[in-house]
């Protein structure tokens, strides 16, 4: 069947560092992957997206990069802030207008 | 503009009872998407429309949900009889263009208690 996975567990990173989430699926092509940012109490706020012919996707301190022969997606926050605590999001789309689906969110804490 | 806006932002019923949740999304957006999020399955398409038009309910539970676009600024998704397992966070999404990966603009969200 098909499966979207974010890591279940928070992630806990000191300030200043890099974090970095991952999104893995299985059973899928996408020909899209989107991430969203929720905070507690609201709804989600897309990010980025990139396409399946894509590598890598940057904006600001955000990037994306997309490997569909190992079937995942890493989101890389650089210079983290306390502000980018949220739960981050992950999404695919097999076709352009087909519905997306989203994955279960990883939690992230940045330490001050 | 305001951004997509939902009403009310918690529900408490009883089993059995009718639920109406609303959603107004953003002037100009012509796609709307109704969501529920569950701490167990995370956060599942019910029904989307295009220019008022439903174009994929396969998310939708059960015939105890239904929604309706009567108009391109208002969408309802109705629970009736509501149940405990219906118990979630209902988002309302709105973006522009027909393919679903234009980027979606979501509402505060309905909490719904079904005790």
């Amino acid at each position: 069947s098909q499966k979207i996975e974010q890591n279940s567990e928070a992630l806990n990173i000191q300030e200043g560092k890099t974090a970095t989430l991952t999104c893995n699926y299985t059973n899928y092509s996408p020909a899209y992957l989107q991430w969203y940012r929720q905070d507690p109490g609201r709804g989600p706020v897309f990010l980025l997206l990139i396409r399946e012919n894509e590598k890598e996707k940057r904006k600001e301190r955000l990037k994306v990069t997309f490997d569909t022969t190992l079937k995942q997606s890493l989101f890389h926050i650089t210079a983290s802030q306390p502000a980018d605590s949220a739960t981050y999001l992950c999404a695919l789309g097999v076709n352009r207008d087909d519905k997306i689906i989203f994955g279960k969110g990883t939690r992230l804490h940045i330490l001050p | 503009d305001a951004g997509v806006i939902q009403s009310p932002r918690h529900e408490v019923t009883e089993m059995g009872q009718e639920v109406t949740l609303r959603c107004k999304p953003i002037s100009g957006h012509n796609s709307l998407f109704w969501y529920r999020q569950t701490m167990m399955r995370g956060l599942e398409l019910l029904i989307y429309f295009n220019n008022n038009v439903p174009i994929d309910d396969s998310g939708m539970p059960e015939d105890r949900f239904s929604a309706k676009m009567p108009n391109a600024s208002f969408s309802t998704l109705k629970i009736q009889p509501s149940e405990p397992r219906d118990s979630a966070v209902y988002f309302c999404a709105s973006s522009w263009g027909a393919l679903t990966w234009n980027i979606q603009y979501f509402g505060a969200g309905t909490r719904l208690s079904v005790l």
